[in-house]
């Protein structure tokens, strides 16, 4: 069993529709989490991070981590065609390398 | 932040020869990493390169196929050596920030190698 599992995808939406993407995982030690967009062709940008549970807000884009459920999402509203990439969660402990889920293509169509 | 080059950005290689990838950061780092990532695939570490010290190397990576430098706080390559098809891959670059609040990994563009 991986110890981070992402909904697969792929993801097709209407341009101004709410996107919820979302891991799982199994490392209770896991303290930081983050969401990074890769672009074709580009590497991954890190779009959130945040450390433990809670919500974190920016723009368009929410964050959400529940470590009782070990279980991260990502929201994106009004979404735009440029919000058009791969969508990977991370997370890590304390002092380890980051472990990466395998990635939800999502096409947002006009 | 940091910005990251690479070269080769493509490349397309026959079996059983070697690749060396060149990867520039911006700015003084001390921990670089590289990943491969395969199509439909998670990013998998393959190295941990700190300046000064031999490179860490994952589970399932060993030196003699992926050897790396670590010459100064800027650059590292990578080499892909004795290449197979299997090898065909993403090679991405990447370097840890520390700020006040939190640490960013900045990713390079990638390399996209393919083996004939």
């Amino acid at each position: 069993q991986k110890e981070v599992e992402q909904d697969p995808g792929p993801l097709s939406v209407p341009e101004g529709a709410i996107v919820s993407l979302n891991c799982t995982y199994s490392n209770s030690a896991f303290q930081y989490f983050m969401w990074y967009r890769q672009y074709s062709r580009k590497g991954p940008e890190l779009l959130m991070y945040t450390y433990s549970s809670g919500n974190k807000e920016d723009g368009r884009f929410t964050a959400q981590v529940d470590k009782s459920s070990k279980y991260i999402s990502l929201f994106i509203r009004d979404s735009q065609p440029s919000d058009s990439a791969t969508y990977l969660c991370a997370m890590r402990t304390n002092a380890g390398k980051s472990t990466f889920g395998d990635g939800t293509t999502l096409t947002v169509k006009p | 932040s940091a910005v990251i080059s690479q070269k080769p950005s493509r490349d397309i290689c026959q079996r059983g020869t070697s690749l060396t990838i060149q990867c520039q950061v911006d700015s003084q780092v001390t921990m670089m990493f590289w990943y491969r990532q395969q199509p439909g695939q998670s990013l998998t570490l393959i190295a941990t390169a700190n300046q000064g010290s031999e490179a860490t190397y994952e589970s399932g990576f060993v030196i003699d196929k992926f050897p790396i430098s670590r010459p100064n706080l800027t650059f590292s390559t990578l080499t892909v050596s004795n290449m197979s098809p299997e090898d065909s891959s993403i090679y991405l670059c990447s370097v840890e920030v520390r700020g006040p609040q939190q640490e960013t990994q900045y990713f390079g563009p990638g390399t996209r190698l393919l083996v004939l």
